[in-house]
């Protein structure tokens, strides 16, 4: 089945205790980012990649790192999370380098609580 | 600066009666808008956008740029249709920018 998956679903961490957020697709697409989605806010891109190697700052990307090293993988790294990294973030794929020229596939979402 | 603005987070309306759904962007160029779904319990998706024309669920989306709109419209709201919906303007080549969201309530 051709999906987006993150790992874990569901996080509760202290402040400064670096953590990945694991994001993969299955479906060979090029394109793929991140979003935080906060109440009040809607979602908020926090990095993207065009492809294998080639990564770019979104609207808020302090505070988060990635990487992608393979074209299934865009792990989200926060080094030394925050209380206010609290949030519930989805991964996001699309085929083409061009994002919004089609569609994007979302995964599951991620809940993450910092304390 | 590029902006997305839905007014309204929350929407009630009762089954088989219209609704819309609003949405206003702040863009210089030329602009390519969504909009995602969210039900319950279920992963943000595809609604439509405005480049296709096209009709999903019922629902239609018109880009009027003297406006800087792109509403949300059906003419029979159902009950299905609960759900998070979010305006989306693609800017450039590579970013997304969503609005608040509007969750979006039909009363049986």
């Amino acid at each position: 089945e051709a999906q987006v998956t993150q790992n874990p679903r569901y996080l509760i961490t202290v402040t400064g205790k670096k953590l990945t957020v694991t994001c993969s697709q299955n479906m060979n697409h090029e394109y793929m980012s991140w979003y935080r989605q906060d109440p009040g806010l809607g979602l908020r891109q926090i990095y993207y990649s065009m492809n294998v190697e080639v990564t770019d700052k979104g609207d808020v990307p302090e505070g988060y790192k990635v990487s992608r090293k393979e074209k299934r993988n865009f792990p989200l790294i926060l080094e030394s999370p925050s209380p206010n990294q609290t949030s519930l973030y989805f991964c996001a794929s699309t085929p083409h380098r061009l994002a919004g020229s089609d569609t994007q596939y979302f995964g599951p979402g991620t809940r993450l609580t910092v304390l | 600066a590029q902006r997305v603005t839905q007014p309204e987070k929350l929407l009630s309306v009762f089954k088989g009666a219209p609704v819309e759904l609003k949405c206003n962007y702040s863009y210089s160029g030329s602009p390519e808008l969504f909009w995602y779904v969210q039900y319950s319990r279920q992963r943000l998706q595809l609604l439509l956008r405005h480049i296709s024309r096209e009709s999903i669920k019922g629902f239609t989306a018109d880009l009027n740029k003297g406006e800087t709109s792109f509403h949300l419209k059906k003419p029979f709201a159902q009950e299905e249709d609960s759900a998070m919906y979010y305006c989306a303007l693609q800017t450039g080549a590579n970013n997304l920018f969503f609005g608040t969201g509007t969750r979006l309530t039909v009363i049986p």
